[in-house]
């Protein structure tokens, strides 16, 4: 089965630094890019950025290009999505899902990682 | 960046009636790259359609889509009690990839 599982719930203070994890299994990491989704409370998605596990090239949205950083180690099969310095807007439900190919539906999604920034 | 809007924000429906959702791109979606997901409370978001018409694996044949260029709809044809949730419009032809605002649809 193809899966995606993300690490665990995090509550972080402003201005600290976080990763999230986004593990793969049932397929070939380095034969799929790799998505991540926002969603803020109540809202709906946003795409992040993605990268290609299998030479770690990405592509960012304009809207998160500098205040996030995407990263992936094939080695452990793993996706990472990255905050030098975290604010209270950050405070979201972030999704990693898998892409078909260049270009491509997101299919399957992890379960979600919701972080918490509160002072 | 391609803006995708959504019609309408809610729909209240009984169960087994028609539903329709509208996708509408402020330009043209390259080669039908658009898909579409439902999402249920606490869920992740899940993929119902892909290349504007095409049923992912384990979708029930009363999900459809269908459109091209910058109009495209989802149809279910009989709502059934698990259909209630909230549906994304996505394009994936060209980066950033966008994704609509969303349509609830929610029980009458």
């Amino acid at each position: 089965e193809v899966q995606l599982v993300q690490s665990g719930a995090e509550v972080k203070k402003p201005g600290e630094s976080l990763r999230i994890s986004c593990k793969g299994s049932g397929y070939s990491f380095t034969s799929y890019w790799i998505s991540w989704v926002r969603q803020m409370p109540g809202k709906g998605l946003e795409w992040m950025g993605r990268i290609d596990p299998s030479d770690s090239y990405t592509n960012y949205s304009p809207s998160f290009q500098g205040h996030v950083t995407i990263s992936a180690d094939k080695s452990i099969s793993t996706a990472y999505l990255q905050w030098s310095s975290l604010k209270a807007s950050d405070t979201a439900m972030y999704y990693c899902a898998r892409e078909g190919g260049w270009n491509s539906w997101f299919d399957p999604w992890g379960q979600g990682t919701l972080v918490t920034v509160s002072s | 960046e391609i803006v995708l809007t959504q019609s309408p924000g809610t729909l209240s429906l009984s169960p087994g009636e028609r539903a329709t959702l509208s996708c509408r791109a402020s330009q043209s979606v390259s080669s039908s790259y658009l898909a579409w997901y439902q999402q249920k409370p606490g869920q992740a978001p899940r993929l119902l359609i892909y290349g504007a018409s095409s049923r992912a694996t384990g979708i029930p044949d009363r999900f459809s889509g269908s459109g091209s260029g910058t109009d495209f709809t989802l149809t279910i044809s009989r709502l059934e009690p698990e259909d209630f949730a909230v549906y994304y419009c996505q394009q994936y032809g060209s980066s950033p990839f966008t994704f609509g605002g969303g349509t609830k649809v929610e029980i009458k």
